[in-house]
């Protein structure tokens, strides 16, 4: 079956840098590349998603990459803001009637 | 936004008791889950269905039974709660977009349990 890493676990950075989530996935058949955000005392919410016919894909300040020959993909946040502060999962499938697989998350801080 | 639901939102409660734990979605999906965290952790899948009558165990052993007699309904029942039990439960569904599987799957708010 799938295997999704994710890292770092936790990321610190100062308010207005730019922050870099990485995943990695091994099973090559994977074709869709969600990214969640989890604010605390709620459910992970979708933020961006990607397919494997795209390499990135940006909305506003996040971009997402994705290398299939690696089978790797990135969550990039720009300029970020306070209220970037979460826990961000990414996750990886096959499609079809399958369901996601999830990497361990990443506490991301944002430090005013 | 997604309309999917989970009551209650909080549940504190005495070890033994029975408890039943609310998912109700709006969007007409087929598939639904339910998912097992502890606070800022990982994701454990503990249930899932594919449709009305359907219910299929998922990665994580769990004591906690689940039905699925109408479709936008997922309950999750404990016959008898432990403090082991003592968690954040996650609902979520994912249907089909344009008669193919979309594979996004929507997350109700949660339900955080203490058992005492």
């Amino acid at each position: 079956g799938e295997n999704v890493e994710q890292h770092p676990s936790t990321l610190s950075v100062q308010e207005g840098d730019s922050a870099v989530i990485k995943c990695t996935y091994s099973d090559s058949a994977s074709n869709y590349f969600p990214w969640y955000k989890q604010e605390l005392g709620k459910g992970p919410q979708l933020i961006i998603d990607i397919r494997s016919n795209v390499g990135e894909k940006k909305d506003q300040r996040i971009a997402v990459t994705l290398n299939k020959t690696a089978k790797h993909f990135s969550l990039h946040i720009t300029e970020t803001q306070p209220e970037d502060s979460a826990v961000y999962f990414c996750a990886a499938s096959e499609g079809g009637a399958d369901g996601l697989t999830f990497g361990k998350g990443t506490h991301l801080i944002i430090q005013p | 936004e997604a309309d999917i639901y989970q009551t209650p939102r909080y549940l504190v409660i005495g070890t033994g008791k029975k408890i039943t734990l609310e998912c109700s979605q709006t969007m007409g999906h087929d598939k639904m889950y339910w998912y097992q965290q502890d606070p800022g952790m990982e994701l454990h899948l503990i249930h899932y269905s594919y449709g009305v009558n359907s219910t299929e165990k998922g990665d994580l052993s769990s004591e906690s039974t689940v039905s699925r007699i109408r479709t936008e309904h997922f309950p999750l029942t404990l016959e008898s709660a432990r403090p082991s039990h003592t968690s954040q439960y996650l609902c979520a569904s994912s249907g089909k977009l344009a008669g193919v599987w979309d594979g996004t799957q929507y997350f109700g708010p949660g339900t955080r349990l203490l058992v005492l």
